[in-house]
């Protein structure tokens, strides 16, 4: 069975540029999440998908932050403008739902200089 | 919310020592408790979990055990290698029908040295 896909896996950009990062969950998982790991801490939750339906993006950053999942599938996470505070792991997991285990992706380091 | 503290922040073992890690949580609604090992560039990975029905849960080397009334739950690791050198990760959540809401602890850096 593939893992959770994400590209891409290294990307570097300047402040007040914009970026996105693709998600591909494994196949029938119908929850997923993006989360933010800042160097030296656990993963923050930014937002959680049920298919294609907002679950939670109370920790979102919404003036700059945004995502999608488009069909209940792959997903985005876009930053407009970046900040330097940005730079980060931001990792995508999957899940089948029902309270069952997350599946996580290797993860896109942003650097934002 | 829920808040995780996680101690210590970096262990050093000599191969073939145990390890302990412990983490404790503020949220009583909490009643989900994975454990994550991420190794360098990749993603965190499921160890072991225990859910709030259980005190202890072993599986090979690894071990798990849980207080709740004491809000408190430890990872053990017995006859430690080298490959399990890694930063881990304990969490905390409320399981509902859509999946867990994780809060994570800050890591803890193990070495085990050969």
């Amino acid at each position: 069975e593939a893992g959770v896909a994400q590209s891409p896996r290294y990307k570097i950009i300047e402040k007040r540029q914009s970026v996105a990062f693709w998600c591909n969950p494994i196949s029938g998982h119908a929850t997923l999440y993006w989360y933010q790991q800042i160097l030296g801490q656990g993963p923050k939750l930014l937002i959680q998908f049920q298919n294609n339906g907002v679950v939670d993006d109370s920790q979102l950053p919404k003036d700059r932050f945004s995502a999608e999942r488009l069909k209940g599938v792959d997903s985005t996470l876009k930053i407009q403008p970046a900040k330097l505070e940005d730079s980060a792991v931001y990792l995508c997991a999957s899940s089948q739902g029902g309270g069952r285990e997350q599946y996580f992706g290797p993860g896109t380091r942003l650097t934002v200089t | 919310g829920e808040n995780v503290e996680q101690h210590p922040s970096t262990l050093s073992v000599q191969e073939g020592d145990s390890a302990v890690i412990k983490c404790t949580y503020s949220d009583s609604a909490s009643n989900y408790f994975p454990w994550y090992k991420q190794e360098l560039g990749k993603g965190p990975q499921l160890i072991i979990d225990i859910r709030s029905n259980v005190g202890e849960k072993k599986d090979q080397r690894i071990a798990v055990t849980l207080n709740k009334t004491a809000k408190h739950f430890s990872l053990h690791i017995t006859e430690t290698q080298p490959e399990d050198s890694a930063v881990y990760f304990c969490a905390a959540s409320e399981r509902d029908n859509y999946g867990q809401n994780f809060v994570f602890g800050p890591g803890t850096r193990l070495s085990v040295l050969p």
